[in-house]
């Protein structure tokens, strides 16, 4: 495809429940982000691949969450014992370099935590 | 300090009018100051972006003003368009050496242009 496809992009759990989101990022692009956006507020950074390296999780808020790239293409982003904080739009970025400006964005996951 | 303040929170413009959008920062690191346009549903898409050793850019209707001094940044769309309703979004940068960019968004304004 042309750009970031993420699927779902609808998702509702359980409070408790786990989910797996998945990313694709534009193919060949090195660079690849996960962000997550409240409703009515900009990007959140949480995590950072180089290719198959995790090179930044910081921004990941509790150890429930967990990234992967373990091809250095298709990411997933897990969430274990979903909590009702965690609904958010989940969104992922890729770019072509490992140093460059311009983040492409996926549509996002909308994830809901009844 | 990484945040980058963001304003006014939401902004209605009548067509053929002047809608400005206005940020500030903090971290004298920051090396590179984009612009994002997301429609709802959609991802952020990059608008335009600017570097500071330049105070202004233009791409078309939309222009970004850059005030390294007071560390301010502005976005200007003249002419605005219904079709220019959406949320706005700045972002800062800063390059990390081994890493690459590492951005932070302000929380966004919401425009709406009036037909």
């Amino acid at each position: 495809g042309a750009g970031v496809s993420q699927s779902p992009r609808y998702k509702v759990a359980k409070r408790g429940q786990d989910v797996a989101l998945r990313c694709d990022p534009i193919s060949g692009h090195v660079s690849l982000f996960w962000y997550q956006q409240a409703l009515g507020q900009g990007p959140e950074f949480l995590t950072y691949f180089q290719n198959e390296a995790q090179l930044d999780k910081s921004g990941l808020p509790s150890d429930r969450f967990f990234a992967e790239r373990p091809e250095g293409s298709v990411s997933t982003l897990k969430i274990q014992r979903t909590q009702q904080e965690d609904s958010a739009v989940y969104l992922c970025a890729s770019s072509p370099r490992t140093r460059t400006d311009t983040q492409y964005f996926g549509p996002g996951t909308r994830l809901t935590v009844l | 300090q990484q945040q980058v303040k963001q304003s006014p929170q939401s902004l209605i413009v009548q067509k053929g009018g002047i809608s400005i959008i206005n940020c500030a920062y903090e971290n004298t690191a920051f090396d590179y100051f984009p612009w994002y346009q997301q429609f709802p549903g959609k991802g952020p898409a990059l608008l335009i972006a600017i570097r500071p050793d330049v105070s202004e850019k233009k791409e078309g209707r939309f222009t970004i003003s850059f005030n390294k001094s007071a560390k301010q940044f502005s976005l200007h769309i003249m002419d605005s368009q219904p079709g220019d309703s959406a949320t706005y979004f700045c972002a800062a940068s800063e390059n990390i050496r081994g890493y690459g960019q590492n951005f932070v968004f302000g929380p966004g304004t919401r425009l709406s242009v009036l037909p």
